[in-house]
């Protein structure tokens, strides 16, 4: 059982373009968290999806971001017309059920620079 | 609020102990928990305490919890090279919501 999967692991987009970041959760796992870590700072949470719903979405900005997970394929971060403040490692995480006793799983993360 | 707060650099020698402090601010916190992130890696859980504990063992491993003073610790005993990484606290803010420090980096040295 493959871990969670995040690709690419590195993105470099410059200012303007858009960045798509994808995530296969754990087989089984229909809950899928999305995180961003900016450089010396801990991870903050952005969006919590389950199959083809967006539970939570207070941690996203409100502009240029967006996040599906639909009924077939991964999880996707979409961020339109990107700036250098996007520069940031974003981080996927999923678990199989929700609550508090359920362990979400990371992925390893992709790298965004945007240049 | 959900501030957690740790120190961001921790340096050890091989064989000693390593003790990593965390602070954290909402009292309705139900779960706390430790991640260790490699160079390249992925968060990867260490241990966690439920709140209404003020120890856990496992192995190398200790998680001392203060819940008056909002105050987690982690110590690896006998610090390997291997433990060189990146120590994450964290605290469960809702169902579904973790909020976590910005992580101390703990370097081995011979």
């Amino acid at each position: 059982n493959a871990g969670v999967m995040q690709n690419p692991r590195h993105l470099v987009r410059r200012r303007g373009q858009e960045a798509r970041l994808r995530c296969s959760p754990m087989k089984g796992h229909s809950h899928v968290y999305w995180y961003r870590q900016l450089p010396e700072e801990g991870l903050k949470f952005m969006v919590y999806l389950q199959k083809e719903n967006i539970i939570d979405e207070s941690g996203m900005p409100k502009e240029r971001f967006s996040a599906e997970f639909p009924k077939e394929g991964p999880s996707i971060l979409r961020i339109q017309q990107v700036v250098r403040g996007d520069s940031a490692a974003y981080f996927c995480a999923s678990s199989p059920t929700g609550g508090r006793n359920t362990e979400a799983f990371f992925g390893q993360g992709t790298r965004l620079t945007v240049v | 609020g959900e501030d957690v707060e740790q120190s961001l650099f921790l340096s050890v020698r091989e064989g000693d102990s390593s003790v990593i402090n965390c602070t954290y601010t909402d009292s309705s916190s139900t779960y706390l928990y430790w991640y260790k992130q490699e160079p390249g890696a992925g968060l990867q859980l260490l241990t966690y305490i439920f709140s209404n504990m003020d120890m856990k063992q496992d192995q190398r491993l200790t998680v001392l919890l203060n819940k008056k003073d909002k105050h987690l610790s982690l110590r690896i005993a006998d610090t390997q090279t291997g433990d060189s990484a990146i120590y994450f606290c964290a605290e469960r803010a809702n169902d579904y919501k973790l909020s976590f420090g910005a992580g101390t980096t703990v370097t081995v040295r011979a």
